[in-house]
């Protein structure tokens, strides 16, 4: 079991760009959430995925949108990025509400 | 608003002692409550989930605690090892409005020193 993979590992992107991130959860698992983590912080929910729908979504703006595909990989995309959208990104995945979130290795963005 | 602080921040402490990593939250309407480990740059492994209903969870060397109405969890490590340098993060699950989010303090960042 490969767990919770996420890509790219590392991506620079420049200010007003567009970024696309990816997630494939571990295997079994229907729901990923993603998670924005700032340098010295703790993790911030952006949104959670559930049968390809958005079932919550946190304190992020518009810029901030996913995806859900039917095999239950994610994608999450950041437009018009900021100098402060420079974090790294945790995606997560579940089955259930009874074992916690397994959580992915991130892709640390930096915008320039 | 949940909120989650961590004490202390950073900890540094020699090998083979014991320790307690703190936690607290503002309300106690909570589903479970998680500690996880995150190394520089990397993601977050799962230590221990207690649920609501439940006061303790031990793995191993660690123990973690929970009294709900105080809005407090402690986290044990028996006998500290120079691999246990990480940063700790204590991360709850609210109860409102069937929340599937994690609500995370800032961590605490533990170096035992050889």
């Amino acid at each position: 079991d490969a767990g919770v993979t996420q890509s790219p590992t590392h991506l620079i992107k420049t200010r007003g760009q567009q970024v696309t991130l990816r997630c494939s959860p571990k295997s079994g698992h229907d729901t990923v959430s993603w998670y924005q983590q700032a340098l010295g912080q703790g993790p911030q929910f952006i949104f959670q995925y559930y049968e390809e729908e958005e079932r919550q979504r946190g304190n992020f703006p518009d810029r901030f949108s996913g995806h859900q595909f039917p095999n239950y990989s994610s994608e999450l995309n950041v437009n018009a990025l900021l100098l402060g959208d420079s974090a790294l990104y945790l995606c997560a995945s579940s089955l259930g509400r009874t074992s916690g979130p397994f959580f992915g290795p991130g892709t640390r963005l930096t915008v320039l | 608003k949940q909120e989650v602080t961590q004490i202390p921040a950073a900890l540094s402490v020699p090998e083979g002692e014991n320790l307690v990593l703190n936690c607290s939250f503002t309300d106690s309407a909570i589903y479970n409550l998680q500690w996880f480990r995150q190394d520089p740059g990397k993601g977050l492994t799962s230590l221990l989930l207690i649920q609501s209903s439940q006061r303790e969870q031990t793995s191993g060397r660690l123990n973690a605690s929970l009294d709900k109405s105080s809005g407090r969890s402690t986290l044990y490590i028996a006998a500290s090892q120079p691999g246990d340098s990480a940063t700790y993060l204590c991360a709850v699950r609210p109860l409102q409005g069937g929340s599937e989010k994690l609500v995370f303090g800032k961590g605490t960042k533990l170096t035992v020193n050889p």
